[in-house]
């Protein structure tokens, strides 16, 4: 079965610098995998997602992801963070039968 | 262009009570359609999904329903509230395998008192 790992609950990040969220994943085939976030109360919005060609996915907001299959990994990067940033960030896998998520890591934002 | 609507955005309902959240999509035909819940500290779990009217797959065993009436409607029921139904409910779409990624509405939330 599909599992998605994100082992950091919460990270705290002053502002200006830069954020690495972590992600990993299991999957038997060539994973489709994708990067939400969700403000509080809110529903999700994609950041990026990546289904083949280029390890390194551009997205919204200035992320950036980088896949790594040696690693089964998925980080999620932003070189400079704004306090806008804070929020709750879930990395998923998966494919036309639903999404698979991480339990979500919580950024917060310090001044 | 595609956009996917949820309702309402907040119940609060008695226990033992029915349920009925709905969700539509416009802009596409034949989409592939999901019941996400969120309870507070257990991430997002997979209700149901359907990939067409009538046809709905799920994947955890409780106490609610999903069908599909119609092409771009997704309805998920409960005859019986619980306290642990309480949660936030989001629907999503994705078109064929998902490649195009999935979109979610703006979800619903769900408190059982």
């Amino acid at each position: 079965a599909q599992s998605v790992t994100q082992p950091d609950i919460h990270i705290t990040v002053s502002e200006g610098a830069s954020l690495e969220l972590r992600c990993n994943y299991s999957y038997g085939a060539t994973p489709y995998l994708f990067w939400y976030v969700q403000s509080p109360g809110q529903g999700l919005q994609l950041l990026l997602k990546y289904f083949s060609g280029d390890t390194l996915v551009q997205g919204i907001k200035g992320f950036e992801a980088e896949f790594k299959r040696s690693q089964s990994s998925f980080n999620l990067r932003k070189p400079s963070v704004h306090w806008s940033d804070a929020a709750e960030y879930f990395c998923a896998v998966g494919g036309a039968d639903g999404l698979t998520f991480g339990k979500g890591t919580h950024l917060i934002i310090q001044p | 262009s595609q956009t996917i609507h949820q309702w309402p955005a907040t119940l609060v309902q008695p226990v033992g009570s029915p349920l009925s959240l709905e969700c539509t999509v416009e802009g596409t035909s034949n989409p592939n359609l999901y019941w996400y819940r969120q309870a507070a500290g257990r991430g997002l779990q997979l209700l149901f999904y359907s990939v067409g009217i009538g046809q709905i797959s799920s994947e955890v065993p409780q106490n609610l329903s999903a069908s599909r009436p119609q092409d771009r409607q997704f309805i998920l029921s409960s005859k019986k509230l619980l306290l642990s139904d309480s949660g936030f409910y989001l629907c999503a779409w994705s078109k064929g395998q998902g490649n195009y990624g999935y979109t979610f509405g703006s979800g619903t939330r769900l408190t059982v008192v």
